[in-house]
């Protein structure tokens, strides 16, 4: 597997507060992403970055923020956690000048439950 | 916006019989990825389908791209235990876009 690490693995956090969820990264990959993995909704883009300090929106951002100040790490925000944030988080990098399908490698997924 | 749709959402398969899944986009597609998460794990890239009617096999597993790049489907013979999990397919608008996630295919093998 590539290596991607994602912290916490597991974090159950109240309503109302702040949480940051980590992805690293030490393939020196271009692209990394955030997904949400909800059931009967698959994987749901919510933010990406395609290079440092470059980042963009997917398709279920309200709620979320991101930050890329390296290569190496992409931290998602959510700033004020809801139960309908309770969910599995998937962090994921690729690079179309590393790899000509453009793969997308996947890191282990945090737990994330709000109460 | 994209969308891409998955049928069908379960599918309890016998050991030893073949069966489909199928994915649909809005959009015609650049490409389409397939990627399979086993219970408790993280997706993992099977295949990528470029061009329109392509058709690839990974021993068991045959992929098709549609002639009009709106559609795939994934076909797998003589289901085994080791098959079980969720596909999911990804659709491109544009190379070097971002991937749209179909909902997957949880599958489910009966011994």
């Amino acid at each position: 597997d590539a290596g991607i690490t994602q912290s916490p693995r597991h974090k159950v956090t109240e309503t109302g507060t702040p949480v940051t969820l980590r992805c690293h990264q030490t393939e020196n990959h271009r692209y990394m992403y955030w997904y949400r993995q909800d059931p009967g909704h698959g994987l749901r883009l919510i933010h990406y970055s395609y290079g440092v300090k470059d980042t963009d929106k997917g398709e279920v951002s309200d709620g979320y923020s991101v930050s890329r100040s390296k290569t190496e790490d992409f931290l998602l925000t959510l700033e004020s956690a809801t139960s309908s944030q309770t969910s599995v988080y998937f962090c994921a990098i690729s690079d179309p000048a590393r790899n000509r399908t453009d793969t997308q490698y996947f890191g282990p997924g945090t737990r994330l439950t709000v109460l | 916006g994209q969308q891409v749709m998955q049928i069908p959402q379960y599918q309890h398969v016998q050991e030893g019989e073949d069966f489909t899944t199928y994915c649909n986009s809005s959009t015609t597609l650049s490409n389409i990825q397939w990627y399979k998460q086993r219970p408790g794990g993280h997706p993992v890239f099977l295949i990528q389908l470029v061009k329109s009617g392509e058709v690839k096999k990974q021993k068991r597993l045959t992929f098709q791209f549609g002639e009009a790049k709106k559609n795939s489907s994934l076909h797998i013979t003589a289901t085994q235990t080791t098959d079980v999990g969720t596909y999911f397919c990804g659709g491109r608008v544009a190379a070097g876009n971002k991937l749209t996630f179909g909902g997957g295919t949880r599958v489910l093998v009966k011994p």
